[in-house]
């Protein structure tokens, strides 16, 4: 079945050091690939997305991502994080045209002063 | 750009009351959601629709009517508020199907 894990459920990072949280997905077509950024008591937004192309793909406020089609992974990345960074990340990936995204459960990043 | 509204932002509602929630968006999107989410959990999918008059069930829509009159508007109703039910009900829409844009949500209360 088309499923995405997000692993971790919570990250802790102290301001200034870098960041990796991990998104996998199961699927055998080629993904559309998205990560959403969601402050407390507010809707997602959108920090990037990868159709085709360069596999690295780079968003808003220093986040990048790469997508590893051998690995079925799609991992969110920054240098340096800040402490504005505290927010739950969520990935999303597309398939088979129906319209839909298939969500991982999201992982909570918490910054260290 | 554009933006998505989403009224009421706060409802309280009695157990097996029906309740409606309402969203606009100006971005001329063709397609809309309903997510649900439940506190520090992720999103499920209730009702999409993907034009005007169209409706499509999600993974969550036992409990939940859905209504799409115009383009711009996608309404939700909860046929039947369960007691402790505690949720944000995001909605969402995209011009591709995939790359959504979401709206601020409304909380739910039930009691």
């Amino acid at each position: 079945a088309q499923s995405v894990t997000q692993p971790d459920a919570r990250v802790t990072v102290s301001e200034g050091a870098s960041l990796q949280l991990r998104c996998k997905y199961s699927y055998s077509g080629t993904p559309y690939l998205f990560w959403y950024v969601q402050y407390p008591r507010q809707g997602l937004q959108l920090l990037l997305k990868y159709y085709s192309g360069d596999p690295v793909v780079q968003g808003v406020n220093g986040f990048e991502a790469e997508f590893i089609k051998s690995n079925s992974s799609f991992h969110l990345r920054k240098a340096s994080v800040h402490w504005s960074d505290s927010a739950v990340y969520f990935c999303a990936v597309g398939m088979d045209s129906n319209y839909q995204l298939i969500w991982g459960s999201g992982t909570k990043l918490i910054i260290k002063p | 750009g554009g933006i998505i509204t989403q009224t009421p932002k706060f409802l309280i509602g009695q157990e097996g009351q029906k309740l409606t929630l309402k969203c606009q968006q100006n971005f001329n999107h063709d397609t809309m959601y309903w997510y649900r989410q439940d506190s520090g959990k992720g999103l499920r999918l209730i009702y999409y629709s993907i034009t005007e008059n169209d409706l499509q069930k999600g993974d969550l829509s036992e409990g939940y009517d859905a209504s799409r009159e115009k383009k711009s508007s996608f309404s939700l109703t909860v046929t039947s508020a369960q007691k402790n039910e505690m949720a944000v009900f995001l909605c969402a829409s995209s011009k591709t199907g995939y790359e959504q844009y979401f709206g601020p949500g409304t909380r739910l209360t039930v009691l």
